[in-house]
């Protein structure tokens, strides 16, 4: 399965500085999408880099792909108490099935 | 951008009835669905993978008599847990791919938050 792994698992600042959170996966991808999950609530699509990019930008956020380390990150400038949320990252490729880490559960404090 | 959608967002059933839920791609044919289960506090865990004219592939230790799992059409899968139970509480999430092509992403439902009393 392609599974994405999360890091850190937690992660507390203040309003205002940068998240920054990783993902790690095994196998090959066609694209890596990161998600946002607020407590209780459904997954909502931030934003998808595809194999062949390295960097990507919406907003706030800038994603960047190494798929030679089979990595990527997911960097939050600015941050705002509203960004406080679980962040998943799912690596997608071929037919292979999509599983989530335990994702990376950030705090931002006001 | 392509839009899956989930109906019920929220449902409360009675313990020994059936519940069905929808996962709908509205604007492209999908012809994978995968359905998720998460737990309070917890990750998102694949029960199943279906398949657009064939049975789903459930993965270990999930019931397929419990949770029936139909694709009938590219654009349409849903899942029934029949007999719920409260233990069966839980929030279920679908998946659907892009049919086709080479890069083929996957999109995700807003999820159904199941209460079983």
């Amino acid at each position: 399965s392609q599974q994405g792994e999360e890091d850190p698992q937690a992660l507390s600042i203040q309003e205002g500085e940068n998240a920054t959170m990783n993902c790690s996966y095994k196998t090959s991808i066609n694209n890596l999408q990161w998600y946002r999950q607020n407590s209780g609530r459904g997954l909502v699509h931030l934003i998808l880099i595809r194999s062949n990019e390295r960097e990507k930008h919406s907003g706030r956020l800038r994603v960047t792909l190494d798929t030679s380390k089979k990595s990527s990150s997911l960097l939050i400038t600015a941050s705002r108490a509203a960004d406080t949320a679980s962040y998943f990252c799912a690596p997608v490729g071929g037919y292979q099935k999509v599983t989530f880490g335990i994702g990376t559960k950030l705090q931002v404090i006001p | 951008g392509a839009v899956v959608s989930q109906h019920p967002s929220r449902v409360i059933c009675k313990s020994g009835t059936s519940v069905k839920i929808e996962c709908r791609s509205l604007d492209f044919q999908a012809t994978t669905m995968f359905w998720y289960r998460q737990f309070p506090k917890q990750s998102l865990m694949l029960m199943a993978t279906s398949n657009e004219g064939s049975k789903a592939t459930y993965e270990q230790g999930v019931e397929k008599d419990k949770f029936l799992i139909n694709h009938a059409s590219l654009t349409l899968s849903t899942l029934t847990v029949t007999s719920a139970h409260p233990e069966d509480s839980s929030f279920y999430i679908c998946s659907a791919r892009l049919t086709g092509g080479f890069a083929t992403e996957a999109f995700f439902g807003q999820g159904t938050r199941l209460t079983v009393v």
